[in-house]
């Protein structure tokens, strides 16, 4: 199964700055993908990174507040831009493996803001 | 529209004793069904998936699930629980072809001495 590594694990922010999550896989893979768990909350998918190709967003999320990028095939970052309270969660890298069988996804530990 | 409910948001049971997690799904295509743990401060792993097949799937930990098609339901089982099973559990399903999932808003568990 793949390894997935985030940065930071945690962090505070001050309102209107913005963070930018590093997420590092130890095999190639062709999708990234990046939820959020807000407090209490589920798993939401924010946007799918592909190699090469600009990000998809899933409805409610806009590249402005959730730029990604994705220049190679074993990491991908996610800004979350202009903070507010609101953004208070944890983000989730994952990937799926395909050696595994399509569908399953791996997750990375998270990365957990606290934006006051 | 396409979800995952898990009804229970919160289950208490004693240690030993046997554990049932309900999840109940509505998605248009072929569903492929996962269940997550969440322990604190950790990432999700998965205990166990049906994407075909026979419909009681075994996972890790000694944790297994039926799929009842009929049911639209994919409840997770444990005949005797542990301390360390104490955790958030999410249901999830998704398809072959994009590898995203939608997750039910889980469940936590918390298990008495």
């Amino acid at each position: 199964s793949a390894v997935i590594s985030q940065k930071p694990s945690r962090d505070i922010c001050q309102r209107g700055t913005s963070l930018t999550i590093q997420c590092q896989v130890d095999s190639q893979v062709t999708m990234m993908f990046w939820y959020r768990q807000q407090p209490g909350q589920s798993l939401t998918l924010i946007a799918t990174a592909n190699q090469g190709s600009e990000a998809t967003y899933e409805s409610g999320f806009v590249i402005d507040k959730f730029p990604i990028s994705r220049p190679n095939l074993t990491f991908s970052t996610l800004t979350v831009s202009n903070m507010s309270p609101e953004d208070s969660s944890i983000y989730l890298c994952s990937v799926e493996d395909l050696d595994r069988g399509a569908g399953e996804l791996f997750f990375g530990e998270g990365s957990r803001l606290t934006v006051l | 529209a396409q979800s995952v409910t898990q009804p229970d948001i919160h289950i208490t049971v004693s240690e030993g004793a046997s554990l049932e997690l309900r999840c109940n799904y509505s998605y248009g295509a072929t569903p492929y069904l996962f269940w997550y743990v969440q322990s604190p401060g950790q990432g999700l792993q998965l205990l166990l998936k049906y994407f075909s097949g026979d419909t009681l799937v075994q996972g890790i930990k000694g944790f297994e699930a039926e799929f009842k098609r009929s049911q639209s339901s994919f409840n997770l089982r444990k005949p005797s629980v542990h301390w360390s099973d104490a955790a958030e559990y999410f249901c999830a399903v998704g398809s072959s072809n994009t590898g995203k999932l939608i997750f039910g808003q889980g469940t936590t568990l918390q298990v008495k001495p």
